[in-house]
């Protein structure tokens, strides 16, 4: 099987942007998961998707959203990009919510300037 | 916050050593996981140990964990230049949710 995908891989963009990240799971698996890595703050959870529903959500403001699609495709949007907003943003998908094992994708790293 | 720290931050080794990460959590956890990053890529998932079990095995690799010091380590004997990379402990959250919170992280050097 594929492993997670994510596209883009590296994205520039300028503060006051909006960007939107993509996160293609495992075939078969329901569940995706979107955390952010800093050098400052480490890995960080953003929110899980499952059945198109978001089930939990982390302590990031509301400019952070996410959704996800029948075929369990998921994106997540960063509006009005603040510096601080640079990071790798990681994708994780497991089979059902609350499985014990993720699947990490490679990451969309994102440069704000 | 994070829920767990690991220590040392930083590991240096010669290969054929074995390396031993240290992680301490914050609040009862259903289990415990660790992660391999390599350099600015995703996390590889490595072994799952359950609260209620002491140490668990997987080829070179061997967890323990004692939930009553809320602490894990992660042994990798026999250390390999492959084996160059960030570990990561992690504790899942509420039960039934996915998120995963995870420690600072050991950068392990293994120096061919």
């Amino acid at each position: 099987k594929a492993g997670v995908t994510q596209t883009p891989r590296y994205l520039i963009k300028t503060r006051g942007q909006q960007v939107t990240l993509s996160c293609s799971p495992i075939s078969g698996h329901r569940s995706v998961s979107w955390y952010q890595q800093t050098p400052g703050q480490g890995l960080q959870f953003l929110f899980e998707y499952f059945s198109e529903t978001q089930r939990n959500k982390g302590n990031f403001p509301g400019r952070f959203s996410g959704r996800q699609f029948s075929n369990s495709r998921s994106e997540m949007n960063v509006s009005t990009l603040e510096l601080g907003d640079s990071a790798l943003y990681l994708c994780a998908s497991s089979l059902i919510a609350g499985s014990e094992t993720q699947y990490f994708g490679p990451g969309t790293r994102l440069l704000v300037l | 916050s994070q829920q767990g720290e690991e220590d040392p931050q930083a590991l240096s080794i010669q290969e054929g050593e074995n390396a031993t990460m240290n992680c301490s959590y914050k609040t009862s956890i259903n289990n415990l996981q660790w992660y391999r990053q390599n350099s600015g890529r995703g996390l590889v998932h490595l072994i799952l140990i359950r609260s209620n079990e002491r140490e668990k095995h997987s080829g070179r690799l061997r967890v323990t964990l004692d939930t009553s010091k809320k602490s894990s380590s992660l042994l990798i004997t026999a250390s390999r230049a492959a084996d160059t990379a960030s570990y990561f402990c992690a504790t899942d959250g509420v039960t039934g949710a996915n998120n995963l919170f995870f420690g600072t992280g050991t950068r392990l050097t293994v120096i061919p």
